[in-house]
């Protein structure tokens, strides 16, 4: 059980590049979530989703887009990078939200994916 | 938007300090409470959680949180710190999102500890 897992590890872009980040988690979790983590910031919401086929926005949505095409896979895409979205991202994935039992909010974490744009 | 308040930006403490962080957060409703902690170079790892019932919670290496409603507080404390503790600290409230029923959390920016052996 891997529990969830970020490719790629670590990546430089020029300004204007595009790139894809992937998330996969094994739990059968059906929300995932996008953050990026900037010094003194703490992590803040880019995405998210709650289901397969599902995404919305989360607090700084501007600059990337997702998809979740699969319900075990979340893709963070930046379109055209700016040296703002140097960062570290981190995929979380929950097995509900506040629906049901709200004892199963706990969210997971990847590893971090660290981005520079130049 | 809730906002989740960590009072302290960076904490020194020798060996054996007692540590206590703060964390104030601004929803009026039922919540869930947590702690993260980020060792360097590691992801987010759950320290303790706050769903409900006794208000004083244990997690991990021997941390404890408390929870005072009248208060909007989740205060982390560990009565002796290693070396070992040495990380950043995330306090984290799961609320409601724009009145959907995504639990999303809201973190603080992060309590930096240094413990010097």
């Amino acid at each position: 059980n891997a529990g969830v897992t970020q490719t790629p590890k670590f990546r430089v872009l020029k300004t204007g590049q595009s790139m894809t980040l992937l998330c996969a988690q094994d739990m059968n979790h059906e929300y995932m979530y996008w953050y990026r983590q900037d010094p003194g910031m703490g992590l803040r919401l880019i995405h998210y989703s709650v289901g397969e086929g599902t995404t919305a926005k989360g607090e700084v949505p501007d600059g990337y887009n997702v998809s979740r095409l699969k319900k075990q896979n979340f893709l963070l895409g930046l379109e055209s990078a700016a040296p703002s979205q140097t960062s570290v991202y981190f995929c979380a994935s929950s097995l509900t939200g506040t629906g049901g039992s709200r004892r199963w909010n706990e969210q997971y974490f990847g590893p971090g994916t660290r981005l520079t744009v130049t | 938007a809730q906002s989740v308040s960590q009072h302290n930006h960076h904490v020194i403490l020798s060996e054996a300090a007692s540590l206590e962080l703060g964390c104030n957060y601004s929803y009026g409703g039922t919540v869930n409470l947590f702690w993260y902690v980020q060792y360097p170079g590691q992801h987010l790892q759950l320290l303790l959680k706050y769903f409900s019932g006794d208000p004083l919670v244990k997690g991990i290496k021997g941390f404890e949180a408390e929870f005072i409603k009248s208060k909007f507080s989740f205060n982390l404390r560990k009565p002796s710190v290693q070396w070992s503790d040495t990380a950043e600290y995330f306090c984290a409230v799961n609320a409601p999102h724009r009145g959907s029923t995504l639990g999303r959390l809201y973190f603080g920016r992060g309590t930096q500890l240094t413990v010097w052996p």
